[in-house]
């Protein structure tokens, strides 16, 4: 149990566009997501706390405008890159906290998408 | 912000040998985490602490949970190949249904195991 997809694993994208990322709770529901990102040899750094059906809480340096989440039912959380640059190619993973543990630490990772920028 | 300062960066280890790293923090948490990562994927959480003092462990992996609740040290007994990976310790603040209970994450220790 505790499954959380993410789609697409990898995605090339051309400077300027923008793409869209998928994360997924598959057997549980999930009230909160997170969206980290993860650069080569770093380690993670939290982007946004998701919560279904408001706004997101974003970090502290991340542009808002830049990157668009959506969290727009209990299972699907959305990050979407906008008028991505070279300097956005990274790893995003989420995360996702079952509803019903939701006075617990615990986070379900997601495999991550590799966003490579040209 | 919270940082977590973990050491050592990176190990070169022979297989069979124990290793151990360790996480400080200038912030108080309620909860530590030891996750691995493997290469191109999403981390896996190890062990969870949830009180100072506490001592944990899950099979050859030994976590401790420091007593001023600012620092925690992972073992692993006997490595072996598949222990290969990135080691990351995290905190969480608090448990709850708010943004203060994100966890933190380190900034990592890369296990290497010589052949």
């Amino acid at each position: 149990g505790a499954v959380v997809s993410q789609h697409p694993s990898w995605v090339i994208c051309k400077s300027g566009t923008s793409v869209k990322i998928e994360c997924r709770s598959l057997d549980f529901q999930a009230t909160t997501m997170f969206w980290y990102r993860q650069f080569p040899k770093q380690s993670l750094m939290l982007m946004a706390t998701s919560n279904e059906g408001s706004k997101a809480t974003y970090e502290q340096g991340v542009e808002k405008d830049k990157f668009l989440i959506n969290h727009a039912s209990l299972t699907l959380s959305t990050l979407t890159v906008t008028s991505a640059h070279p300097e956005d190619s990274s790893f995003y993973i989420c995360s996702a906290r079952d509803w019903k543990d939701r006075f617990s630490y615990e986070q379900y990772f997601g495999p991550g998408t590799r966003l490579t920028v040209t | 912000g919270q940082q977590l300062n973990q050491s050592p960066q990176s190990m070169f280890i022979q297989e069979g040998e124990d290793v151990s790293m360790n996480c400080t923090s200038s912030s108080i948490f309620n909860t530590w985490l030891w996750y691995k990562q493997d290469p191109g994927e999403g981390p896996v959480l190890l062990i969870a602490l949830y009180k100072a003092g506490e001592l944990t462990s899950n099979g050859r992996l030994t976590a401790q949970f420091g007593i001023t609740r600012k620092d925690s040290f992972l073992n692993i007994s006997a490595s072996i190949p598949s222990d290969v990976g990135i080691y990351f310790c995290a905190g969480q603040v608090l448990p709850g249904y708010s943004s203060a209970s994100k966890i933190i994450f380190g900034s990592g220790t890369r296990l290497s195991i010589r052949p």
